[in-house]
């Protein structure tokens, strides 16, 4: 079956402007992730959903990111104000439940803001 | 922060050599998994270890894990050139939401 999608696999934005990335997560899946990674670093939480609500939104660096799932499938991660320092990839990963064992992670969207 | 942390760095190997990698991390954990990752893109599951278990095989690979050293070892035998990647070991801990991934083994292996 069908994997974690992700969209757009690449975004040129610049400084100031504001951004969207969507997840499509596995077909069933009631978790779902996102992580971010800066170049030469591992993924970094920051928001985790079970089913349509944000059961942990520790990870997000500042009120310029949200994410929601309003129907509990897909997710998109909104970057208002982009700042250069956003420049990275971000992943999405999903889980049938709050299972750290299953995480199967999308292919990410790599985010350069000019 | 991350909660793990990984060395080498970077490893280049020959073909058919082993390479071993090695990742450290700061609290207890639940398990320890190690992940595959190329080109900077989405990471693939390769090996979960149990923090009641000391070692775990899998095909060419091999996992050692030690609780009192908070530090496991991921072991690639006969290396091929398509095991080139990066490496990343990452930790569930008990009440977190999330996994903690180390900084990555960026392997090289020429042909």
């Amino acid at each position: 079956g069908a994997g974690v999608s992700q969209t757009p696999s690449n975004k040129v934005t610049e400084k100031g402007k504001y951004v969207e990335l969507r997840c499509d997560p596995i077909s069933g899946h009631t978790a779902l992730y996102w992580y971010r990674q800066s170049l030469g670093q591992g993924p970094e939480f920051l928001i985790y959903f079970q089913g349509t609500g944000a059961a942990d939104d520790s990870g997000l660096p500042n009120d310029r990111f949200f994410a929601v799932r309003p129907e509990g499938s897909v997710s998109t991660l909104k970057i208002q104000r982009t700042e250069r320092g956003d420049s990275a990839v971000y992943l999405c990963a999903s889980s049938p439940g709050l299972n750290l064992e299953t995480q199967y992670f999308g292919p990410g969207t790599r985010l350069l803001v000019l | 922060s991350q909660q793990g942390e990984e060395d080498p760095q970077a490893l280049s190997i020959q073909e058919g050599e082993n390479a071993t990698m090695n990742c450290s991390y700061k609290t207890s954990i639940n398990n320890l998994q190690w992940y595959r990752q190329n080109s900077g893109r989405g990471l693939v599951h390769l090996i979960l270890i149990r923090s009641n278990e000391r070692e775990k095989h899998s095909g060419r690979l091999r996992v050692t894990l030690d609780t009192s050293k908070k530090s496991s070892s991921l072991l690639i035998t006969a290396s091929r050139a398509a095991d080139t990647a990066s490496y990343f070991c990452a930790t569930d801990h008990a009440g977190a939401n999330n996994l903690f991934f180390g900084t990555g083994t960026r392997l090289t292996v020429i042909p």
